[in-house]
């Protein structure tokens, strides 16, 4: 088992859609979670960290459940710049990602 | 925000070669350098984790003998890829922790921007 699973994807919503995506962890040891943003050849960015509390950033909501192992990141009207892979991270003493899940947002 | 850089950013070797990367913390102290590589359509796999002046820790499968990984100050960690092969051909990836100066506070961690290497 993947120590981090996510949604396979691809995800293709229209413009001012509501996306969610899942992800799970496997290490209950893990101790900090994050959502990444890959686009196309490019080096994974920071998108926002997770808390067990919620946490919103604009449009983005990222939400932890301990007990589950389970992570989500829920985007509110989507962009045409918001087409990327996301990728889940769990971190223990280093840094899991999970597969990640493809968007794209289609005008 | 902290910048890490990579170099060089593109290679292409022919098969038996071996290519080094470089990896540098431009504006903090890397405490522990990671590596990772990512082939096409794939996600991002942890290759070793780098902790200055102490031997790096691989992960399983990957060869520590063929990937050789020098962490020797806390701005510089270098992979090199021994007798490339095909097979090796894969974009990979630094990333950097460690305490910003006058930071957040907690140990972030930055990413370079990547090495693409094309084995011939």
């Amino acid at each position: 088992r993947k120590e981090v699973e996510q949604d396979p994807g691809p995800f293709n919503v229209p413009e001012g859609a509501t996306v969610a995506f899942n992800c799970t962890y496997s290490n209950s040891a893990s101790q900090s979670f994050f959502w990444y943003r890959q686009d196309c050849r490019k080096e994974p960015k920071l998108l926002m960290s997770v808390y067990s509390s919620g946490n919103e950033d604009g449009r983005f909501t990222a939400q932890l459940n301990r007990a589950s192992q389970y992570i989500s990141l829920l985007i509110r009207d989507s962009k045409l710049s918001d087409s990327a892979t996301y990728l889940c991270v769990a971190t223990y003493d280093k840094v899991i990602f999970g597969p990640g899940t493809s968007l794209s947002v289609i005008p | 925000g902290a910048v890490v850089s990579q170099h060089p950013s593109r290679v292409i070797c022919k098969s038996g070669t071996s290519v080094k990367i470089e990896c540098r913390s431009l504006d903090f102290q890397a405490t522990t350098m990671f590596w990772y590589r990512q082939f096409p359509k794939q996600s991002l796999m942890l290759m070793a984790t780098s902790n200055e002046g102490s031997k790096a820790t691989y992960e399983q499968g990957v060869e520590k003998d063929k990937f050789l990984i020098n962490h020797a100050s806390l701005t510089l960690s270098t992979l090199t890829v021994t007798s490339a092969h095909p097979e090796d051909s894969s974009f990979y990836i630094c990333s950097a922790r460690g305490w910003l100066a006058g930071g957040p506070g907690y140990n972030e961690q930055f990413f370079g921007p990547g090495t693409r290497l094309t084995v011939l």
